[in-house]
């Protein structure tokens, strides 16, 4: 059964560490997105690949984050220094082109 | 921030009744996704629609892509206990890969 697998499912760090996020895309799949999930925001589109190219991240702050697919099988999404204000389920999906898009069951990330 | 506009935002239904929530975009989508979030889950994928007029169903659940390419629909037959939970819908422009969110649309089912 194919799925979008995410690493870790929660974590809990201290302001100021380093956090990284790992997604294992769908086999097959070359768009990849990275979205964050707060009560206030909703889901937000920080980040997206297509080809393992990074076609817009816009919607991430830049000076902290950064989006990265070393190759097909793996993205990550670190934040460094991590805040409060980073809190927030992290959600990667992955798609085929223009079809749908499958997510990740997500992190959970706390920082303290 | 989002560019699309759900609604309802909540919805209180009783068991049996049918469901029925919208979104709209100020721009073209060539592409209609609808989604169901549980607690603690991802969004899991109920519909796609890929053309205007469309409309496409899955079970108990409708879908429509609006004929302006700026709107869709997703009504609920029949509701049961287990639709409990947030509803997005999801849009795609003709000029990119880029997919965009709805605020959500929480529906509570009473029994």
């Amino acid at each position: 059964d194919a799925r979008v697998t995410q690493t870790p499912r929660h974590k809990v760090t201290e302001m100021g560490q380093e956090v990284t996020m790992r997604c294992q895309p769908i086999l097959g799949h070359n768009t990849v997105f990275w979205y964050r999930q707060t009560m206030m925001q909703g889901l937000e589109l920080l980040a997206y690949f297509r080809n393992r190219a990074p076609l817009d991240d816009s919607g991430m702050p830049k000076d902290r984050f950064s989006a990265e697919m070393p190759d097909a099988t793996l993205a990550t999404l670190k934040i460094q220094p991590s805040e409060p204000r980073d809190s927030a389920v992290y959600f990667c999906a992955s798609g085929l082109g223009r079809v749908r898009a499958f997510f990740g069951q997500g992190t959970r990330l706390t920082v303290v | 921030g989002q560019q699309l506009n759900q609604s309802p935002q909540s919805m209180f239904i009783q068991e049996g009744e049918d469901v029925s929530m919208n979104c709209t975009s100020s721009s073209i989508f060539n592409t209609w996704l609808w989604y169901k979030q549980d607690p603690g889950e991802g969004p899991v994928l109920l519909i796609a629609l890929y053309k205007a007029g469309e409309l496409t169903s899955n079970g108990r659940l409708t879908a429509q892509f609006g004929i302006t390419r700026k709107d869709s629909f997703l009504n609920i037959s029949a509701s049961i206990p287990s639709d409990v939970g947030i509803y997005f819908c999801a849009g795609q422009p003709s000029n990119d890969y880029k997919l965009s969110f709805g605020a959500g649309t929480t529906v509570t089912v009473r029994a």
